[in-house]
């Protein structure tokens, strides 16, 4: 069944250390984006793809990069230059923006 | 600019009692209005929308929102609450020609057995 697939679900990392989360939709939507949830600060965008091979920062880009090189796939990586990292990571997709948002499961990044 | 105002960060209700969440938006144009549940350690799921035509939302779970533009206002309400319902909701706002959804710092819905 169709979805939007985020993994891994919870993850670990030193100071000084790059990740990527793996964002994946087998919905057929053009759009996809990442927000970071924060307690307290609701959700905030880091990057948004209208298309493929074109992606746009949001609001808190700093620290984070993303690449689009397929509709089905976006993956976000937190970079050494993201100062506190540690937070909740949720990607959403939608069929075109900004309508309806379908997000996946989310993916917990904690820095030790 | 839009932005979204949820009063009151924490909500504590009895079973069986009125639900109300209170949503106020900013936007300089017709907005597009979204209430988003969000359980713990998952991903949001759409409650309901707005976008055109009745201002009266009717959503999944027995939730409905009223779209009422002279108080900007989207609240969420349920008639009954169920043990269930303990969640987070979150409101959100959009328009036609932006890019992605401004959301509120949301609300934490707990209920009281």
């Amino acid at each position: 069944d169709g979805g939007i697939t985020q993994s891994p679900k919870y993850l670990f990392r030193k100071e000084g250390q790059n990740v990527t989360l793996s964002c994946e939709q087998n919905l057929n939507h053009d759009a996809m984006y990442w927000y970071r949830q924060d307690p307290g600060q609701g959700l905030r965008l880091i990057y948004y793809s209208q298309i493929v091979n074109d992606f746009q920062k949001g609001d808190i880009a700093e620290g984070y990069s993303v690449s689009r090189e397929k509709k089905e796939s976006f993956p976000l990586t937190v970079t050494s230059a993201q100062k506190n990292p540690t937070a909740f990571y949720l990607c959403a997709s939608s069929p075109q923006g900004p309508g309806e948002l379908f997000f996946g499961e989310g993916s917990r990044l904690t820095v030790l | 600019a839009q932005s979204v105002t949820q009063l009151g960060s924490h909500v504590s209700v009895s079973e069986g009692a009125l639900v109300l969440l209170r949503c106020n938006y900013s936007s300089s144009v017709p907005p597009y209005l979204f209430w988003y549940v969000q359980y713990p350690n998952q991903g949001l799921q759409l409650l309901l929308k707005y976008t055109t035509g009745a201002t009266l939302v009717k959503g999944i779970n027995g939730f409905e929102a009223e779209f009422k533009k002279s108080e900007t206002s989207f609240h969420l309400t349920k008639p009954s609450a169920h043990m269930s319902d303990a969640a987070e909701y979150f409101c959100a706002v959009s328009d036609a020609g932006a890019n992605n959804l401004f959301f509120g710092t949301g609300t934490r819905l707990t209920v009281i057995p």
